[in-house]
């Protein structure tokens, strides 16, 4: 059972504009919570990352928000560039656990 | 970035041969993980490792064994490959269990 859903294989986004990813988990024992970003034929690359005594944590264009009343996080990316266009993965974890559990990914496309 | 390389890069093999994926590490991380990326299923553990000789199982493990007689290097070895195996396999790393992982650029196999 996916613990971790990513419920949109694909977005497809107009440069300069928001990209919002969405991501949503079951394990209420999940309390780290990581971003990453994947271009066809190389390995994922971390992004970002937000544990659950915080709700947002911002990297330059990037912002993830964690709402744990939801069992909810997003993925904000602003400005949007055409760079940006890759396959992205959220993954959980417990602070007890050894292991990551990842989404299905979201395909996104910034359209130049 | 830690320095990660995984052997062969690309494989094909006929189904019921044997078959070992290599991963190499140069950062000393005591925690590494083989993945498989499939359409629609994201990244799912196969098998984890928290130190040399320790390793344990992940959610999709079946015909597969894992080793790691030193830190550096964790083999994944598919006993009798099939076509349910034909897959792009990660390895990743960590310092520590639940942190950002490091991924190394993927081996694609395709069991004919």
């Amino acid at each position: 059972d996916q613990q971790v859903k990513q419920n949109s294989p694909s977005l497809r986004v107009q440069e300069g504009r928001i990209s919002i990813l969405n991501c949503d988990y079951t394990n209420s024992m999940f309390d780290y919570f990581l971003w990453y970003k994947k271009y066809p034929a190389e390995g994922p690359t971390f992004l970002i990352s937000i544990s659950s005594i915080k709700d947002k944590n911002e990297d330059g264009r990037f912002t993830v928000f964690l709402n744990k009343s939801a069992k909810h996080l997003s993925l904000h990316i602003v400005p949007s560039q055409p760079g940006d266009s890759a396959v992205y993965f959220c993954a959980a974890s417990a602070n007890t656990g050894n292991q990551f559990y990842f989404g299905t990914g979201t395909s996104l496309t910034v359209i130049p | 970035d830690a320095g990660i390389t995984q052997s062969p890069r690309h494989k094909v093999t006929e189904t019921g041969t044997p078959v070992t994926l290599r991963c190499h590490q140069t950062e000393n991380h005591r925690y590494m993980y083989w993945y498989r990326q499939d359409p629609g299923h994201g990244l799912r553990l196969i098998h984890y490792s928290y130190g040399v000789k320790d390793t344990d199982k992940g959610e999709v493990s079946d015909g597969y064994s894992v080793s790691r007689s030193k830190t550096e290097d964790f083999l994944l070895t598919l006993e009798s490959a099939t076509s349910s195996q034909t897959s792009v396999y990660f390895c990743a790393t960590t310092a520590r269990g639940n942190t950002e992982a490091f991924f190394g650029q993927g081996t694609r196999l395709t069991v004919v």
